[in-house]
């Protein structure tokens, strides 16, 4: 059974350049969610979506990054122009809707990361 | 304040011995929380979900809530060098399910 595909896995890129980073969820999720991860910040949720419409972008860090979730297989990180300080591990992680004894509670699993430097 | 706060440590503690990892969250509205494990260069894992009060054990691990105190910790006995890794606790909040990580505790587990 496929995991969260992400990709691509490594990529290095001027400042100034486009970058564009995909993801695959597990089959049957509703929910997807991208992450980007540095030392100094920890794990940050950027955006999330649920049934392909984007429910919280608060944590997008300004309008330079767009995600977009065309169906529910696909999705699509953006960063145009992209900085140095954008270089950070990037994460998508999926998650099914599960209810347990009322309580919503989910578990997410996380794609492999795509490693972005910007130079 | 942070959502959900974690010692960054990091935490060390001899082989065989008890690792105790704490986090604390400010929304009392969180419904669900979760341990996740990270080793260097991985994307995390999960260890264990826990969304009642009290304790969930899973063979060395136990996961504890506390709601009223609003703070999860996770216990691992028999400390083994391979659980060295970052420990990175998570809530679910609101009606779509956010999720929110801390910055995670990195454990060295010491042979």
């Amino acid at each position: 059974d496929a995991g969260v595909i992400q990709s691509p896995r490594h990529e290095v890129t001027e400042m100034g350049q486009e970058v564009t980073l995909r993801c695959k969820p597990i089959s049957g999720h509703n929910s997807l969610f991208w992450y980007r991860q540095t030392m100094m910040r920890g794990l940050e949720l950027l955006i999330y979506f649920n049934n392909n419409v984007p429910i919280d972008d608060s944590g997008m860090p300004e309008d330079r990054f767009s995600a977009k979730m065309p169906n529910a297989s696909f999705s699509t990180l953006k960063i145009q122009p992209s900085e140095p300080r954008d270089s950070a591990v990037y994460f998508c992680a999926s998650s099914p809707r599960v209810v347990l004894e009322g309580v919503s509670g989910n578990t997410i699993y996380f794609g492999e990361g795509s490693w972005l430097t910007v130079v | 304040q942070k959502e959900v706060e974690q010692n960054s440590g990091p935490l060390s503690v001899p082989e065989g011995a008890i690792a105790s990892l704490n986090c604390t969250y400010s929304d009392r509205g969180s419904q669900s929380f979760f341990w996740y494990r990270q080793y260097s260069g991985k994307s995390p894992e999960l260890i264990m979900f826990i969304y009642s009060n009290g304790d969930k054990e899973d063979g060395r691990f136990t996961a504890q809530l506390n709601k009223a105190s609003q703070y999860v910790s996770l216990l691992i006995r028999d400390s083994q060098p391979s659980d060295s890794a970052t420990y990175l606790c998570a809530l679910i909040s609101g009606g779509y399910q956010k999720v929110t990580f801390g910055t995670g505790t990195k454990l060295q587990v010491i042979p």
